[in-house]
């Protein structure tokens, strides 16, 4: 099955800080969502982005279909930013199944 | 978007016992996806869950161990039956909404099997 591997598994930021997190995928999709899970485990969708970029305030993020990358921009990022990371994919062929990746686990600290 | 309630919202049980989740949407969907996440780990897709038909689960996953109904098209339950400390997990619903097959989960079950 399709492989989604994110980077770096674990960040630990300066509040206002930036960053950049990355996901790859092997095989090719139909789309990719990329989530928040915050401390109490919730799961907030943050982008439905199949190809192309988006803007969310100070999150962004870029897919590449093509070669197989999407990445998630932080700006300016604040304490309520830390959580964990997920980018999932819907395989082509894959139906309506999510294949989720590794996760990045951030820490934003004052 | 759709709005997910999942009851209880965690859970300690002992070992050998099974427990229901309930899994509640705010409108109807066609499918609705059974997750888990075990401790430190990503999320796993469980089965799907069709109303009026069996639920398809994905391998590793077998039906005794997960039962799964979809009585109607806003609400399904899992059971983990004969849970041993293994099964200690969150569990997560999800459906599919807004137009698209962006997925929506629900706030997630907390169990801690002892």
């Amino acid at each position: 099955g399709i492989q989604v591997e994110q980077s770096p598994p674990d960040l630990i930021l300066q509040e206002g800080a930036n960053s950049t997190l990355r996901c790859n995928f092997s095989d090719s999709v139909n789309n990719l969502q990329w989530f928040h899970q915050n401390p109490w485990g919730q799961l907030i969708n943050l982008f439905y982005i199949p190809s192309g970029t988006k803007q969310n305030g100070r999150l962004s993020a870029t897919t590449v279909a093509t070669e197989r990358y999407s990445l998630l921009y932080i700006s300016s990022s604040q304490t309520t930013d830390s959580g964990v990371y997920f980018c999932a994919v819907h395989p082509t062929g894959g139906g309506n199944k999510l294949t989720f990746g590794t996760g990045t686990q951030l820490k934003v600290e004052l | 978007s759709a709005v997910i309630s999942q009851k209880p919202s965690r859970d300690i049980c002992q070992r050998g016992t099974s427990l229901t989740i309930q899994c509640q949407v705010d409108s109807q969907v066609t499918m609705m996806f059974w997750y888990r996440q075990q401790p430190g780990q990503s999320l796993t897709l469980i089965a799907t869950a069709n109303q009026g038909s069996e639920a398809t689960y994905e391998s590793g996953f077998v039906i005794d161990k997960f039962p799964i109904s979809r009585p109607n098209l806003t609400f399904s339950t899992l059971t983990v039956s004969n849970m041993s400390p293994e099964d200690s997990s969150i569990y997560l619903c999800s459906v599919e909404g807004g137009g698209t097959d962006t997925q929506y989960f629900g706030p997630g079950t907390r169990l801690t099997v002892l």
